[in-house]
């Protein structure tokens, strides 16, 4: 089984702070990264999916970078406030079109207003 | 409105009494999954359907079988369900391995 981390598991900050978390996943094979906003109650929305190394998404204040060769990538948060409150999870795909994800655990992010 | 409806939302039921969670999408989406989560594990995949007729099993499907005879449905069965497999149960789609769309979800326990 493909083992995908991501960290930290849980971050709290303020409201205005920005603030980024990681996923990382096995290189080999790969085919694209998806990332996914999770909020409490509600069902996983899709953020980004990235394919290319080196690739950068921008979607308002969140943003994501992929570095496919040593298997991570990042996601960013600029000046979070509570509405961003959610879990963050991140899957690669390995198979292309005709493959799964695999989803990692999620970054649970908490921001006080 | 483009969704991906999932019935029932909610259920409760006992050990070996067969049950169906059926998951339709109005998006005309080739790929269909479905996914467990359980507290600290994380969104696991059961089974995944690349186009009608065309399904595989994720990373956890046993105790599960599926079917995709329509492009829109994708019938999640449970044959005998057992106390480990209550849940919280999503079913998605998207076009090929694009980004996913998830429905509401079904909470199950099986007693």
């Amino acid at each position: 089984i493909l083992n995908v981390e991501q960290s930290p598991q849980s971050l709290h900050v303020q409201e205005g702070d920005s603030t980024n978390f990681t996923c990382s996943f096995p290189s080999s094979n790969f085919y694209a990264l998806h990332w996914y906003r999770w909020e409490t109650a509600k069902s996983p929305e899709a953020l980004f999916v990235m394919t290319l190394n080196g690739d950068e998404k921008k979607k308002g204040r969140i943003s994501a970078t992929l570095n496919t060769k040593e298997g991570y990538s990042y996601l960013y948060i600029k000046g979070s406030q509570p509405e961003d409150s959610a879990t963050y999870l991140c899957a690669p795909n390995y198979g292309g079109s005709q493959g799964n994800l695999i989803f990692g655990k999620g970054t649970k992010l908490s921001v006080k207003p | 409105e483009a969704q991906v409806t999932q019935n029932p939302r909610y259920l409760i039921t006992v050990t070996g009494k067969k049950l169906t969670v059926t998951c339709s999408q109005n998006m005309n989406h080739e790929y269909m999954s479905w996914y467990r989560q359980d507290p600290g594990l994380g969104l696991r995949q059961i089974y995944y359907s690349m186009n009608v007729e065309v399904t595989d099993k994720g990373d956890v499907p046993e105790g599960y079988k599926v079917s995709r005879k329509e492009k829109r449905n994708f019938p999640l069965i449970l044959e005998s369900p057992s106390p480990n497999q209550t849940s919280l149960y999503f079913c998605a789609s998207s076009l090929a391995l694009g980004k996913q769309f998830f429905g509401p979800g079904t909470r199950l326990t099986v007693l």
